[in-house]
């Protein structure tokens, strides 16, 4: 049982490359999130999913897209990318959604934008 | 939103009980506090939940004020590798998809 993985670990773009991070779970969760996190900052909300083919916005959803083809996997996509989304990159997956619910999350994803 | 407020840094000697306070004086009846470590470079991990009732489990203890302004989370006895930034979240109602992650703490454990 993997838990919740994330790839790559590490990557380094040009401002104006894309690039797709990709976030797998073995739990069968329905919920699925992006956060990012900067230095010595706490998490942030990026975008969402409620369930297979559903997605929805967070706190910080400029400049990124999400897809969930299937339940098991959640994408993040940089369509182009600026030296302000350099950060670290977590993906999470919960059983529930609701307040007693618990997230589980990734190892994270280091990205670079020079 | 509701806030939680916590020292932005402890320490503590290892093998001796830890003690991180959370005030959260804005809270609701219905919001529960969560507590989240992060480990060096790791993502965060679930410690505990509660709603009134003091909680234990296998990590740690969570307890909260009886006007529950404020909580606590226990480490009964603290080793190096609980050296980690802990984070006091509350899970308001009508927000329930949300996880609103503050500054936190950071614990610092001297061997």
């Amino acid at each position: 049982n993997a838990g919740v993985t994330q790839t790559p670990k590490f990557r380094v773009l040009k401002t104006g490359q894309s690039m797709t991070l990709l976030c797998a779970q073995d739990m069968n969760h329905e919920y699925m999130y992006w956060y990012r996190q900067d230095p010595g900052m706490g998490l942030r909300l990026i975008h969402y999913s409620v369930g297979e083919g559903t997605t929805a916005k967070g706190e910080v959803p400029d400049g990124y897209n999400v897809s969930r083809l299937k339940k098991q996997n959640f994408l993040l996509g940089l369509e182009s990318a600026a030296p302000s989304q350099t950060s670290v990159y977590f993906c999470a997956s919960s059983p529930l959604r609701d307040r007693t619910d618990t997230q589980y999350f990734g190892p994270g994803t280091r990205l670079t934008v020079l | 939103d509701a806030k939680t407020t916590q020292p932005n840094s402890m320490e503590s000697n290892e093998e001796e009980p830890v003690h991180l306070p959370c005030n959260h004086s804005t809270i609701s009846g219905t919001d529960y506090i969560h507590w989240y470590r992060q480990l060096p470079s790791q993502g965060p991990e679930y410690v505990i939940h509660g709603l009134t009732s003091n909680v234990n489990n296998r990590m740690a203890s969570l307890a909260i004020a009886e006007d529950r302004k404020s909580s606590t989370l226990i480490l009964h006895r603290a080793t190096l590798r609980d050296a980690a930034v802990y984070y006091c979240i509350l899970r308001e109602a009508n927000r329930d998809d949300k996880i609103i992650f503050g500054k936190g703490t950071r614990l610092h454990i001297l061997p």
